[in-house]
Parts: C-alpha cells; sequence; structure tokens
C-alpha cells in the first residue's frame, strides 16, 4: 500500500543552524508533493509545492527537492528561528484522482535559542 | 475574507449520537474536502467535493455522510457517533482539485464517550 514516512518524530535545532526535514515514500508515483506547517490547535498552513519535473523550489528563507528516482523530499528551512517551530507535514498527490492525496504524519520541529 | 471557517471547535457526543460538523468558506473555491487527524497518523481524507451538487468518498468515509448543495458550504454528518470517531476534523477548500494549495480551517475536536 502506498505510504509517507516523515524522518522523525521530532527534530531539535539550534537557532541559526539549519533544519532539514525528510519525507520518504513508497508504493506511489505522485505527480506533485507539498509541505505545510501546523501550530498546535490551529489547521495545516501551506508553505511551498513541487511538481515531479522541478528538482528544486526556494521561497525567502524555505527549500525543498524533490527526488522521484529516491522517491523522497527534503526540505530545508535555513537561518532556522524560534518562531519556525512548528509540526510540518509533507502530502503527495497525482492529477488522476483528489483521493489519492496522502499526508505524513508530520515532524515537530524545535528551535531552541 | 474569513477564509474557511469550521465550526464548532470542540464537541462531545454520546456513543449514537448524530451531528454535523459545519464548514464555510469565502473564496469561491469549487474544490472543498473534510479530512481526519489522528496521534501518530497524517491527514485521512474522508469526503470531498470538486463543486455543488458532487461529492465523492474519500480514504475513511464509513459513518460520514456529506451533501454539497452550495459553493460556499460543504458539512459533514455523522450519523451514529463511535468513540472510534474520537478526532480532529479539517475542513479544507482549494481552487482546484489538483496541484494547488488547500486552505484548511481551524479544525473540529470531537470526542465521542
Amino acid at each position: 500500500s502506498q505510504k509517507i514516512e516523515q524522518n522523525s518524530e521530532a527534530l531539535n535545532i539550534q537557532e541559526g543552524k539549519t533544519a532539514t526535514l525528510t519525507c520518504n515514500y513508497t508504493n506511489y508515483s505522485p505527480a506533485y508533493l507539498q509541505w505545510y506547517r501546523q501550530d498546535p490547535g490551529r489547521g495545516p498552513v501551506f508553505l511551498l509545492l513541487i511538481r515531479e519535473n522541478e528538482k528544486e523550489k526556494r521561497k525567502e528563507r524555505l527549500k525543498v527537492t524533490f527526488d522521484t528516482t529516491l522517491k523522497q523530499s527534503l526540505f530545508h528551512i535555513t537561518a532556522s528561528q524560534p518562531a519556525d517551530s512548528a509540526t510540518y507535514l509533507c502530502a503527495l498527490g497525482d492529477y488522476s484522482s483528489a483521493s489519492k492525496i496522502i499526508f505524513g504524519s508530520g515532524t515537530r520541529l524545535s528551535i531552541r535559542p | 475574507n474569513a477564509g474557511v471557517t469550521q465550526t464548532p471547535k470542540f464537541q462531545v457526543l454520546k456513543t449514537g449520537q448524530s451531528m454535523t460538523l459545519q464548514c464555510a468558506q469565502d473564496m469561491n473555491h469549487e474544490y472543498m474536502s473534510w479530512y481526519r487527524q489522528d496521534p501518530g497518523m497524517g491527514l485521512r481524507l474522508i469526503h470531498y467535493s470538486v463543486g455543488a451538487g458532487i461529492t465523492d468518498q474519500g480514504e475513511v468515509p464509513n459513518g460520514y455522510n456529506v451533501s454539497r448543495s452550495t459553493t460556499e458550504d460543504f458539512p459533514l454528518r455523522l450519523l451514529s457517533a463511535a468513540p472510534s470517531q474520537t478526532s480532529v476534523y479539517f475542513c479544507a477548500s482549494s481552487y482546484s482539485i489538483r496541484d494547488t494549495e488547500a486552505f484548511f480551517g481551524q479544525g473540529t475536536r470531537l470526542t465521542v464517550v
């Protein structure tokens, strides 16, 4: 069955360092991949989308890569700040059906001052 | 512009009771969906709609009904609540069914006792 794994449940990073989160998938050939941020008690908020024919996307301090051979996406936050502390979700989708959008369980990122 | 509004934010039900979770969006989005989020698991798609009068099942539809009489509203009905339906429910909308960002509501935390 289709499966998404996000590298760990929690990640602790020193402020100013680069945080790198991993999203691995199996038994799926997604057309695109999204990253969302979720704060406690809130709904997810969209951050970035990358398509299968794109290797890398950037937005301010955020960078996403998508390797369809390795079946992996990396999400980087450079110059991390305590305000970046949140849970980050990856989601995969294809163009055939909305029911094939799959979310990972998320990685809780903590940035310590 | 309120985005996606969900009510109520919290609800406790007794086993066997029924209720409706409300969802409304003011962005004129055609695509709306309902997810549930359980600890350690990703968001799982319950039902979705690609426009008024059109709905379809997602990954975990059993025990839930939906209807879409207007573009703005997409209520989720629990027919006979069970403890297994204890979860956080999120409504989302997007401009398109494919590779566009989803806007999520703040969620409804439901407990079935």
